[in-house]
């Protein structure tokens, strides 16, 4: 199992540029995070899905939308990119987000630079 | 939610045991509390996770007293290799805060 990936592993855009990023999951998980890591900072979150067809906002939603494609898939948009969102962007994924009981698996990351 | 505290960073040496504290005042009746270890350029990795008294696997043991308003992680024998930050995380929060830096010296 490939675990979580997500695509791509670094991005430089200019102000203004748009993208997605994408995560995807292979262990059959309901729930799915996208998170931010600034430096020397811990984890912000910025939108989950608890399960297929739901998304919620997090810590830090402004600037970013989500498509929870399907079970296996959830991406992160940013429509107008800005020096802010300079950060290292994780996805995780989890069996559930409600019970009290869960485990997050995270992918390895995607560098974005915004210039 | 189910805010946590615990302290910024740690030190200590080969071989010796690390007790990691986290308070958790708000956490819900439900809630379990799990911790991550995260290595710089890596994405966190769950390291154990547990409801009341005492859990242990392969790489820590939690405590829980039974008021359930803290934790302790225990990472018994460092080596230089558990180098990192630890994060505590109470129940469905998925706040992880800034965590607690752990330095390792030879």
């Amino acid at each position: 199992n490939a675990g979580v990936t997500q695509t791509p592993k670094f991005q430089v855009l200019k102000t203004g540029q748009s993208m997605t990023l994408q995560c995807a999951q292979d262990m059959n998980h309901n729930s799915m995070y996208w998170y931010r890591q600034d430096p020397g900072m811990g984890l912000r979150l910025i939108y989950y899905s608890a399960s297929e067809g739901t998304t919620d906002k997090g810590e830090v939603p402004n600037g970013y939308n989500v498509s929870r494609l399907n079970k296996r898939e959830f991406s992160l948009r940013l429509e107008s990119a800005a020096p802010s969102q300079t950060s290292v962007y994780f996805c995780a994924s989890s069996e559930a987000v409600r019970t009290g009981i869960y485990e997050q698996y995270f992918g390895p990351g995607t560098r974005l630079t915004v210039t | 939610l189910a805010k946590t505290t615990q302290p910024i960073s740690m030190d200590s040496y080969e071989g010796q045991e690390v007790n990691i504290t986290c308070s958790h005042n708000n956490i819900a009746t439900n809630d379990y509390i799990t911790w991550y270890q995260q290595f710089p350029s890596q994405g966190p990795r769950f390291i154990i996770q547990g409801y009341k008294t005492k859990v242990t696997n392969e790489v820590a043991s939690l405590f829980i007293p039974a008021d359930r308003k803290s934790s302790t992680l225990s990472l018994p024998r460092v080596s230089l290799s558990d180098t990192a930050v630890y994060y505590c995380l109470g129940g469905t929060a998925l706040i992880f805060g800034k965590g607690t830096t752990l330095s390792v010296s030879s």
